[in-house]
């Protein structure tokens, strides 16, 4: 399988803040990389696929990229609506999750 | 749009057989690939396998030997069993669409549905 390593686990942060999640992967996984958000009793909602493609519906505020096997989420500009937990997910081959990283006002 | 319902019992002994049912809505189940991932307590999200809307399957690797995941057209359906389950299968069990290949990412979820394996 390959695994992929999410951080920071967990983050503290303020409206406004600039923050960014990284997620590496074990292996090459080209640019099949996803990333989730989770509200507490909530399913996941995609918010981004193959590295940096926006949802229809997703703030432009969250970005996507990659350098390598790491990738990063970026939201810009934090609103009080994205405190939430945020999963990676590869698609490359037989899909698995990064263990998540949950992003906290500060 | 389309919307994803998990149903089944929400208690299940140990050694028992777990048994999920999704039912798609707002659309058809043709085309498709269909998903059952699950998350214990508090921890993060594992795929458990796929169906196609064919009937092709495939399984996590870790789950393989106790899973069966298979679609009615008919009813727009598809379904989970976990054989021999233990507590280390309690989880929200969520069920999931999505394409193949690179494609394999999930949209849209169901609510999911929580499942507690004990006596």
């Amino acid at each position: 399988d390959i695994q992929m390593t999410q951080s920071p686990s967990s983050l503290s942060a303020s409206v406004g803040d600039r923050v960014t999640i990284t997620c590496r992967a074990s292996q090459s996984i080209s640019g099949y990389l996803n990333w989730y958000q989770q509200k507490p009793g909530k399913a996941p909602t995609l918010l981004i696929s193959t590295t940096s493609r926006l949802q229809t519906g997703v703030p432009s505020r969250f970005g996507g990229s990659r350098s390598g096997t790491d990738f990063t989420l970026t939201i810009s500009s934090l609103q009080p609506e994205d405190f939430a937990t945020y999963y990676c997910q590869q698609s490359y081959s037989i899909p698995t999750f990064g263990q998540g990283t949950r992003l906290e006002i500060k | 749009q389309v919307q994803l319902q998990e149903s089944g019992p929400g208690l299940v002994k140990p050694s028992e057989t777990l048994s999920l049912t999704c039912a798609v809505s707002g659309g058809s189940i043709s085309g498709y690939y269909w998903s059952w991932i699950r998350q214990p307590p508090g921890k993060g999200l594992e795929w458990i396998g796929y169906v196609y809307f064919g009937g092709s399957i495939n399984y996590n690797p870790s789950l393989k030997s106790r899973v069966t995941i298979s679609v009615d057209r008919s009813t727009n359906q598809f379904s989970l069993k976990l054989s021999s389950v233990t507590a280390a299968d309690t989880a929200v069990y969520f069920c999931a669409r999505h394409r193949l290949g690179g494609d394999m990412f999930f949209d849209p979820w169901g609510q999911g549905t929580l499942v507690t394996v004990s006596s």
